[in-house]
């Protein structure tokens, strides 16, 4: 039963070039759910999505940043024209939406994006 | 403006001792408080978790203590080891699905 998977692990991207962090939830799950964290700082909640639906998206800058989990395949976060303050661990969370535990969010071990 | 205030930032305990973290929060509309506990470079596992008409839950050697008049929560570590040397983060549930997270607190367990 694997758990949330997120890749790449580690991204490097120049000032200026775009980044795709990937996001497959754990099987059965339909929320998806990102966060930020800095380092030294907690996680800060950006956006929520149900397949084929953001339903909360008040943390994402307004721009550059957009976020999508499509009917198939795996929920992706798209941050265009990166820039240095960018650079953070990006988590991924699911969470089933059904059931007993339907709110409880499970986290995939990160992608470390570092713009140079 | 932080909705979680998590005290304190560092932690050092001797192995066999209590390891206390605490958290403040503001907004009665919180619904359920759940702990995380997170090792370098992977993701935040959730630990335990209360919710606000419980004033303790107690699960192994961890312990949620809650007091909902105060709008405080704390996470009891007893009989603290060195692999629980993590960095901790109470969180707070609002309308469902939005989790605010404290600042987090890096515990040092030493041998």
């Amino acid at each position: 039963n694997a758990g949330v998977m997120q890749n790449p692990r580690h991204l490097v991207r120049r000032r200026g070039q775009e980044a795709r962090l990937r996001c497959s939830p754990m099987k059965g799950h339909s929320h998806v759910y990102w966060y930020r964290q800095l380092p030294e700082e907690g996680l800060k909640f950006m956006v929520y999505l149900q397949k084929e639906n953001i339903i909360d998206e008040s943390g994402m800058p307004k721009e550059r940043f957009s976020a999508e989990f499509p009917k198939e395949g795996p929920s992706i976060l798209r941050i265009q024209q990166v820039v240095r303050g960018d650079s953070a661990a990006y988590f991924c969370a699911s969470s089933p939406g059904w059931g007993p535990g339907l709110y409880e969010q499970y986290f995939g071990p990160g992608t470390r994006l570092t713009v140079t | 403006q932080q909705q979680v205030k998590q005290s304190p930032q560092s932690l050092i305990v001797q192995k066999g001792g209590i390891s206390i973290i605490n958290c403040a929060y503001e907004n009665t509309a919180f619904d359920y408080f759940p702990w995380y506990q997170q090792f370098p470079g992977k993701g935040p596992a959730l630990l335990i978790a209360i919710r606000p008409d419980v004033s303790e839950k107690k699960e192994g050697r961890f312990t949620i203590s809650f007091n909902k008049s105060a709008k405080q929560f704390s996470l009891h570590i007893m009989d603290s080891q060195p692999g629980d040397s993590a960095t901790y983060f109470c969180a707070a549930r609002y309308n469902f699905n939005k989790f605010y997270f404290g600042s987090g607190t890096k515990l040092n367990v030493k041998p």
